[in-house]
């Protein structure tokens, strides 16, 4: 069976602090790999890496894929207010090519 | 454009009613997925339709849930004799689709069913 484990589980951090959060994965048939941002009750999509795309960034987020170690961090540099949230890492892999298996989250509080 | 739109956004019910949850996925999205997260959970994969089959149902509970997609676009979670296990926040997202697992979904608000 496909799991999702993420790393911390909270995370309180102030404004300007750079964070980095934890994904592993164990999955018979890997395929990517996403990273969604949850504030209120929709996921929004941040990334989605592949085993030819291992490394994603836009501004102050990146993402990477360790294929070797079955994982992935999302960094989050310079935090803001705005940046706190639940964030959820997924993998789509196994033998079903619609489901994704979510981890349990990391909930990142920013204080001013 | 218009995203993912779900209906209602919250639900009351009580123990042993019926209940249907609404899903209108992204215009030309083909792939429609619905998901159930638990408070403190991540999202609980239920079921998948790829057009009007549903290609993945191995997410539902029991019995007691059933999906629709007739015409391949809205798609109804239809959940009887509900239970107080059953609430939780109903998620539905959609993707172009088939794509082996990398087209990326995009969810919608939820449904909060809470049933009393």
């Amino acid at each position: 069976e496909d799991k999702v484990v993420q790393s911390p589980l909270s995370l309180v951090v102030h404004e300007g602090d750079t964070v980095t959060l934890n994904c592993s994965y164990e999955v018979t048939n890997f395929r990517s790999l996403l990273w969604y941002k949850q504030e209120k009750k929709a996921p929004t999509f941040l990334f989605m890496l592949t085993s030819s795309g291992i490394e994603k960034k836009s501004g102050r987020l990146s993402s990477i894929l360790d294929k070797k170690e079955l994982s992935s961090i999302l960094n989050i540099t310079a935090t803001q207010t705005g940046d706190s949230a639940i964030y959820l890492c997924a993998e789509a892999g196994g033998t079903s090519y619609g489901k994704l298996t979510f981890g349990q989250g990391t909930i990142l509080t920013v204080h001013p | 454009g218009a995203g993912v739109s779900q209906t209602p956004s919250n639900k009351v019910t009580e123990k042993g009613k019926y209940v249907e949850l609404r899903c209108d996925p992204i215009s030309g999205h083909t792939a429609l997925y619905w998901y159930r997260q638990s408070l403190g959970q991540g999202p609980e994969f239920l079921i998948y339709f790829q057009g009007t089959g549903a290609a993945d149902d191995s997410g539902l509970p029991n019995d007691r849930f059933f999906a629709v997609r007739p015409e391949g676009s809205v798609s109804t979670l239809k959940i009887q004799r509900t239970e107080r296990g059953d609430s939780a926040v109903y998620l539905c997202a959609s993707s172009t689709g088939p794509a082996g697992g990398t087209d990326t979904q995009y969810f919608g608000p939820g449904t909060r069913l809470t049933v009393l």
